[in-house]
């Protein structure tokens, strides 16, 4: 799997939107980028997933950049209840089999919301 | 609420003991994953189990093992446990047998301490 790199953490003010970077220059042709985040001690939650093109769902956006060395995940209108870890992870996508399918993540971005 | 629920919520025991965590997966979903959440090592892939038979095997200890129940519901026994054990235990599930990082629901989590 292609190695990620994140800041260590972000602040960002409620009602306004939060950019989180993350380089994955090492990534291959066919792994997409994940995100995923954690409320504290929570269980990990999906948030969105890309390959090549930017995506959009009723959470956040995710915006690739064209080289797809790096994304950011757009969380739109930030609010405290975004305060959490979030993580980028990049694997092949589930119709490839392998080991795809096991959830990995070691430190991702802390993103705390203000008010 | 992801629709998984996974018991107890904390579990104190000492060293050298057993214990027994439970969950039980999303109706309709067939598959189960076991992870392992501790501050050093991240969050790591121990076991999962489709439809009652064991699929895949990660970095789980020899003292753990697990199993899943005709109900779908599974147990996952910790013995002779550690304080290097100590840590969060989640579970998730997919109606898919290997389910991509974008098809798993986690539960709560069980958080393990070790005395």
């Amino acid at each position: 799997d292609a190695k990620t790199t994140q800041p260590t953490s972000m602040d960002c003010a409620e009602g306004r939107a939060a950019n989180l970077p993350c380089n994955h220059s090492t990534i291959s042709g066919n792994e997409y980028v994940y995100w995923y985040r954690q409320i504290h001690s929570q269980g990990p939650q999906y948030i969105i997933h890309g390959l090549k093109n930017n995506e959009t769902n009723e959470m956040a956006s995710l915006i690739i950049t064209e080289d797809r060395k790096s994304s950011t995940l757009i969380l739109p209108h930030a609010t405290l209840r975004d305060t959490a870890v979030y993580y980028c992870i990049v694997r092949v996508g589930s119709y490839s089999g392998g080991s795809n399918y096991k959830l990995t993540f070691g430190k991702g971005t802390l993103l705390t919301v203000n008010p | 609420d992801s629709g998984v629920t996974q018991t107890p919520k904390h579990l104190i025991t000492a060293t050298g003991q057993r214990v027994t965590l439970r969950c039980s997966p999303r109706s309709g979903d067939l598959s189960v994953y076991w992870y392992q959440q501790s501050l050093d090592q991240g969050l790591q892939f121990l076991i999962q189990y489709y439809n009652g038979e064991e699929r895949a095997k990660g970095n789980i200890l020899e003292r753990f093992s697990a199993q899943q129940f005709p109900d779908l519901h599974s147990e996952l026994n910790l013995s002779s446990l550690e304080l290097g054990d100590s840590a969060l235990y989640f579970c998730a599930s997919s109606v898919v047998e290997r389910g991509g990082l974008n098809e798993q629901f986690f539960g709560p989590g069980t958080r393990l301490t070790v005395l």
